[in-house]
């Protein structure tokens, strides 16, 4: 199994500002990496996929990078609507597996 | 517009089976995989399994002994059946489409309790 661990848990960033979030594979998963949003009481929204992609509607200040076992996601300036968690997922080896999640809170 | 639509029993007693059906709308089931995932109150996500239309599966290795996933092209569901429930089956369990989860179900609170 590909354990997932994200930094920081819990993340404090002031709106306007730019949140980096971080994800580590514990075997490479090559470019098969997904973030996910997921608001309180609401299921996960598909932010990006293959490492880079952003899913349709997304808006452009989500960014994705990284390969292989370290990965990225960056917000660029925040706005109220983006603060909540974020899971990162690979999908390069069966079993799928998420990180436990990166809380964003206002600072 | 695709949708999904997660329904069944939300309170299932220790021992017995967990039943959900997933209704797929604006896709055809016989296209991509489809995906139950769940998470527990208050904690992270985990795959339970998926099925492609032409039956094919796969399930978490944890659960393998316990869960079925099956498809009914002919109403474009998909359904879960988890046996032997405890407590620790207690979680949201969300229906999805593909491998990056790019469609979700609203999803369904299934609590274990006698």
């Amino acid at each position: 199994e590909t354990v997932m661990t994200q930094s920081p848990a819990t993340l404090y960033v002031s709106p306007g500002e730019r949140a980096t979030l971080s994800c580590r594979a514990s075997q490479s998963v090559s470019t098969n990496l997904a973030w996910y949003q997921q608001r309180p009481g609401q299921a996960p929204r598909l932010l990006i996929y293959g490492a880079s992609t952003r899913a349709t509607g997304i808006p452009a200040r989500f960014s994705g990078s990284g390969s292989g076992t370290e990965f990225t996601l960056t917000i660029s300036s925040l706005q109220s609507e983006d603060f909540a968690v974020y899971s990162c997922q690979q999908y390069n080896n069966w079993l799928y597996t998420f990180g436990q999640g990166t809380k964003l809170e206002i600072k | 517009q695709v949708q999904l639509q997660e329904s069944g029993p939300g309170l299932v007693k220790p021992s017995e089976t967990l039943s959900l059906t997933c209704t797929v709308s604006g896709d055809s089931i016989s296209s991509y995989y489809w995906s139950w995932i769940r998470q527990p109150p208050g904690k992270g996500l985990e795959w339970v399994g998926y099925i492609y239309y032409s039956g094919i599966t796969n399930y978490n290795p944890s659960l393998k002994s316990r869960v079925t996933i099956s498809v009914d092209k002919s109403r474009n569901q998909f359904s879960l059946n988890l046996n032997s429930v405890t407590a620790a089956d207690t979680a949201v369990y969300y229906c999805t489409r593909r491998s990056i989860a790019d469609y979700w179900g609203q999803g369904i609170l299934v609590t274990v309790s006698s």
